[in-house]
C-alpha cells in the first residue's frame, strides 16, 4: 500500500491554465505538506497543514492555493500557470509535533508550456 | 536564520569506495536531522535520523551519520558503496516547534561507477 500517494505523476499544461494536484497519506498523520523541488535539485516547503488548519505559508505567490478537506488529503491548486511554475512537487506528511520524520509522496512533475 | 549546507555537489566513485557527504547547519535550538535519498526518478526516502541520544546513527542499506555539535556537522558515511547507491542525498533540518517543517540542503549527487 503507498503511504502518500499523488496524482497526476506527471502534468504538462499551457500558461494561464488552472490545475490541482491531489494527495492522500493512509498513515493516520495529522501534518501535511507541500514541498516544491527546482530544476536543480533545491527543494522548499511552500505550505504545511495540521489537521486541516494551515500552519505553513512560505510567501507562495496566492495563485497557489491548498485545500486540506479532511487531515488525511491535501491537494494544490494553481491558478493562472507560468512556466517558472515548473518544477517537481512533492506531497508529505508527519506525525504532528516537532522532530518527526516526514514521508514523501512519488511527485508531480508540473510542466509549463 | 536555519540553514543547511552541502559542500560536495557532485560525487563520483567507485564501487567499493569509501563516501562520506558534508553536511552542515545552522540553527539555535534543539536539531532533529535528516538524510533523505533520491533515487533517479523516485520520492524522497528517509536513510537515518537524528533527534537526541547516541550521536552515531545508523540507517538502512548501510548508513551511518554522526552529529557532532561543536561542528555543526551531520556528516553521512558508507564503507563501501555500490552501484545502486548512484542518487541524490539530502541533508535536512527538522526546526522542531509545531510546524515540523524541513529545511533541506542543496543536495548532492552521488554517482558510482562499476
Amino acid at each position: 500500500d503507498t503511504a502518500v500517494s499523488q496524482t497526476p505523476k506527471y502534468l504538462v499544461t499551457q500558461m494561464g491554465n488552472d490545475k490541482s494536484i491531489k494527495c492522500e497519506q493512509n498513515l493516520g498523520h495529522d501534518t501535511m505538506y507541500w514541498y516544491k523541488q527546482d530544476s536543480k535539485k533545491f527543494l522548499k516547503i511552500m505550505f504545511s497543514y495540521n489537521n486541516k488548519e494551515l500552519i505553513i505559508n512560505e510567501t507562495v505567490p496566492n495563485r497557489f492555493s491548498p485545500k486540506s478537506p479532511d487531515k488525511a488529503h491535501l491537494n494544490l491548486h494553481i491558478n493562472s500557470l507560468e512556466l517558472g511554475d515548473s518544477a517537481v512537487y512533492f506531497c508529505a506528511s508527519s506525525r504532528a509535533g516537532g522532530g518527526t520524520e516526514a514521508f514523501f509522496g512519488q511527485g508531480t512533475r508540473l510542466t509549463v508550456v | 536564520a536555519q540553514s543547511v549546507s552541502q559542500h560536495n555537489h557532485h560525487v563520483i566513485l567507485s564501487e567499493a569506495a569509501s563516501l562520506e557527504l558534508g553536511c552542515n547547519y545552522s540553527y539555535g535550538g534543539t536539531v532533529n536531522l535528516f538524510w533523505y535519498v533520491q533515487y533517479p526518478g523516485q520520492h524522497l526516502q528517509l536513510l537515518l535520523k537524528y533527534f537526541s541520544g547516541d550521536p552515531l546513527v545508523k540507517g538502512i542499506k548501510g548508513f551511518e551519520a554522526e552529529f557532532i555539535k561543536s561542528k555543526f556537522s551531520f556528516n553521512l558515511r558508507k564503507p563501501s558503496v555500490q552501484w545502486s547507491d548512484t542518487a541524490e542525498y539530502f541533508c535536512a533540518l527538522g526546526a522542531g516547534g509545531a510546524t515540523n517543517k524541513l529545511i533541506f540542503g542543496t543536495g548532492t549527487l552521488l554517482a558510482v561507477q562499476p
